[in-house]
């Protein structure tokens, strides 16, 4: 069956600092991965969608690569910022297909 | 973007009661939307997908005799917890995307639920 990891749970980092959090799938080839931010309490907000033949995608502060032999995604923050403090999913998916949503990864930017 | 607003944000019910959620695409037509839960500290385990004018379809384990849910139209889904109990107690959120592509979801607010 697929399954998603994202590690870790909780990633403490510096302000100013770069965050990565990864996403890693296994038992299926994704044609397009997603990012979404979750804040306590509140549904998630859609960011950054890569396609399996994009490498890489960046909008403003964010980039994201897609390595479909090690079926990874990276998400990079750059410049981070108290309030980039959240929880990231990632959710690698097909067309047609139903999201499958990663356990998050909760980011903590400390000023 | 897009806006998928949900309501109550927050409800608390007595067990045995019922409890409705609706999920409304403000700006666009949905014939497809999806109900969530979330559990404190979990990533969003999807539980069922709504279709406009037909059954739901649900995620294996999910009861749908518990968890009713009906798509009246192409912008309102709802969902009702049934005969709830504490173990109801939980974060539901729903989600829709517009037009025919998968691309981005939209998603509500969300709805806390509390059952005591």
């Amino acid at each position: 069956s697929q399954k998603i990891e994202q590690n870790s749970e909780a990633l403490n980092i510096q302000e100013g600092k770069t965050a990565t959090l990864t996403c890693n799938y296994t038992n299926y080839s994704p044609a397009y991965l997603q990012w979404y931010r979750q804040d306590p309490g509140r549904g998630p907000v859609f960011l950054l969608l890569i396609r399996e033949n994009e490498k890489e995608k960046r909008k403003e502060r964010l980039k994201v690569t897609f390595d479909t032999t090690l079926k990874q995604s990276l998400f990079h923050i750059t410049a981070s910022q108290p309030a980039d403090s959240a929880t990231y999913l990632c959710a690698p998916h097909n067309y047609g297909q139903n999201f499958v949503f990663g356990p998050g990864t909760r980011l903590s930017v400390l000023p | 973007g897009a806006v998928v607003s949900q309501h109550p944000s927050r409800v608390i019910c007595k067990s045995g009661t019922s409890v409705k959620i609706e999920c409304r695409s403000l700006d666009f037509q949905a014939t497809t939307m999806f109900w969530y839960r979330q559990f404190p500290k979990k990533s969003l385990m999807l539980m069922a997908t709504s279709n406009e004018g037909s059954k739901a379809t649900y995620e294996q384990g999910v009861e749908k005799d518990k968890f009713l849910i009906n798509h009246a139209s192409l912008t309102l889904s709802t969902l009702t917890v049934t005969s709830a109990h504490p173990e109801d107690s939980s974060f539901y959120i729903c989600s829709a995307t517009p037009g025919q592509m998968n691309t981005e979801a939209f998603f509500g607010q969300g709805t806390r639920l509390t059952v005591v």
